[in-house]
């Protein structure tokens, strides 16, 4: 069975500061896609990244960096320079890789609160 | 126009009512999802199909059914609504063979269910 942890229930920080948020995944799967989706107060999911098992390069998109590291099955996110505007709960999610990456098990999520 | 819209968006029902979550999408994508999301625990899949003729459980199905009528639409039924049913639902959307997309899922606005 999959899983994703997100142990980090909740995480506050002064704007500009820098965060990260972690994700750990499990799954037998040997090929299998990562997912991050930010929630912002008004409800909706918001598509950020998607990372093939098979690429384990880091990501870096503006202030958003990931890093995925396989050997500890994990995906973390990075915050660079945090805004106020960046305050949402953010979720990991894997699927496999089986049905084309259909079926996504989400972490619990993590809510962000960034403070002026 | 949103390309997954969800309605009612807001439900306020009683315990032993029917209630009928819908959604509908202007994708042209094949597979559709509904999610349930409560505080803590993220978002849990009820049920998925990935065509008409195509409906699976997903981890929690248990006191809900769904209808697939038709490539753009797919209906959560509660046949007896419950308190612990309270919950915010989101229909998804994806399409397998989208490159880069592939995987992603394109999420509704969510329906809020509170059931006294």
């Amino acid at each position: 069975a999959q899983k994703v942890t997100q142990a980090q229930t909740e995480i506050s920080v002064v704007e500009k500061e820098d965060v990260t948020l972690d994700c750990v995944y499990e799954t037998r799967d040997t090929t299998y896609y990562l997912f991050w989706y930010k929630q912002p107060p008004s409800g909706e999911l918001v598509f950020l990244i998607r990372r093939n098992s098979f690429d384990e390069q880091n990501e870096i998109s503006g202030r958003y960096s990931w890093n995925f590291q396989k050997s500890t099955s994990s995906f973390n996110f990075t915050i660079t320079a945090s805004q106020v505007v960046d305050s949402a709960v953010y979720f990991c999610a894997l699927s496999e890789a089986k049905t084309s990456g259909s079926r996504l098990t989400f972490g619990e999520g993590t809510q962000l609160t960034v403070n002026p | 126009d949103a390309d997954v819209t969800q309605t009612p968006r807001n439900r306020i029902t009683k315990t032993g009512k029917r209630i009928m979550l819908e959604c509908s999408q202007t994708k042209g994508h094949d597979r559709m999802y509904w999610y349930r999301q409560d505080p803590g625990l993220g978002l849990r899949l009820i049920y998925y199909s990935f065509d008409v003729k195509d409906i699976n459980k997903g981890e929690i199905s248990d006191g809900y059914s769904v209808s697939r009528q038709a490539q753009a639409k797919f209906s959560l039924s509660l046949e007896s609504a419950i308190p612990n049913q309270t919950a915010l639902y989101f229909c998804a959307t994806s399409d397998p063979t989208s490159g880069s997309s592939a995987g992603e899922l394109f999420f509704g606005e969510g329906s809020r269910l509170t059931v006294l």
